[in-house]
């Protein structure tokens, strides 16, 4: 029973490095998102997506790109990683319930 | 447009003691409410809901919220505190209707003394 599966668990960049954060749901969600979480400011919604083929911004989407080419997938790309990046990062799946959401365990991202 | 306040950033209590998280929303619709409970190193797990059935809801681990339309309040309870219980605590709104993006709190963490 996996759930939502996120890759890498951690991982340290170099300011200036890109690289995928990879998410995988196997519950036929339509909706997926990715989360940042920093002290102090509780989750913030970087990029979303309601659907294979469709995606949206959320509150903090600068410095990132995601893409949706299957319903399972919703691949989080960091273009060009800068400091301010560091955070944990979570990405979530929902079902017919507005707002019920299953969340993977976390990507713990430094960057140098 | 849509809004959660967790009032309170911290909230310390002793094991064996009540529990009370508090949480206001407001949104232009008719809301689905949550709350949300995160472990250290963890990711987040649905505590419970509220989507427009019975206005007192039931949870895992012997939490319950009760969903207070006058007040636009969702305060999460528990007559009893375990150790286990400490964690960090989210209420999240979303729209029936509307965009479906949740809103969430910026959270309560929990602290449980012996």
């Amino acid at each position: 029973n996996a759930g939502v599966t996120q890759t890498p668990k951690f991982q340290v960049l170099k300011t200036g490095q890109s690289m995928t954060l990879q998410c995988a749901q196997d519950m036929n969600h339509e909706y997926m998102s990715w989360y940042r979480q920093d002290p102090g400011m509780g989750l913030r919604l970087i990029h979303y997506s309601v659907g294979a083929g469709i995606t949206d911004q959320g509150e903090v989407p600068n410095g990132y790109n995601v893409s949706r080419s299957t319903t399972e997938d919703f691949p989080l790309r960091l273009l060009s990683a800068a400091p301010s990046q560091t955070s944990v990062y979570f990405c979530a799946s929902g079902g017919r319930a507005p707002g019920e959401l299953f969340f993977g365990e976390g990507s713990r991202l430094t960057v140098l | 447009a849509q809004s959660v306040t967790q009032l309170d950033s911290h909230v310390s209590v002793s094991e064996g003691t009540p529990v009370l998280l508090r949480c206001n929303y407001s949104s232009s619709y008719s809301p689905s409410l949550f709350w949300y409970v995160q472990h250290p190193n963890k990711g987040l797990q649905l505590l419970l809901k509220y989507t427009s059935a019975a206005t007192l809801v039931k949870g895992i681990n012997g939490f319950e919220a009760e969903f207070k339309k006058s007040e636009t309040s969702f305060h999460l309870t528990k007559p009893s505190a375990h150790m286990s219980d400490a964690a960090e605590y989210f209420c999240v709104v979303t729209p029936i209707g509307g965009s479906y993006i949740p809103t969430f709190g910026r959270g309560t963490s929990l602290i449980v003394h012996p």
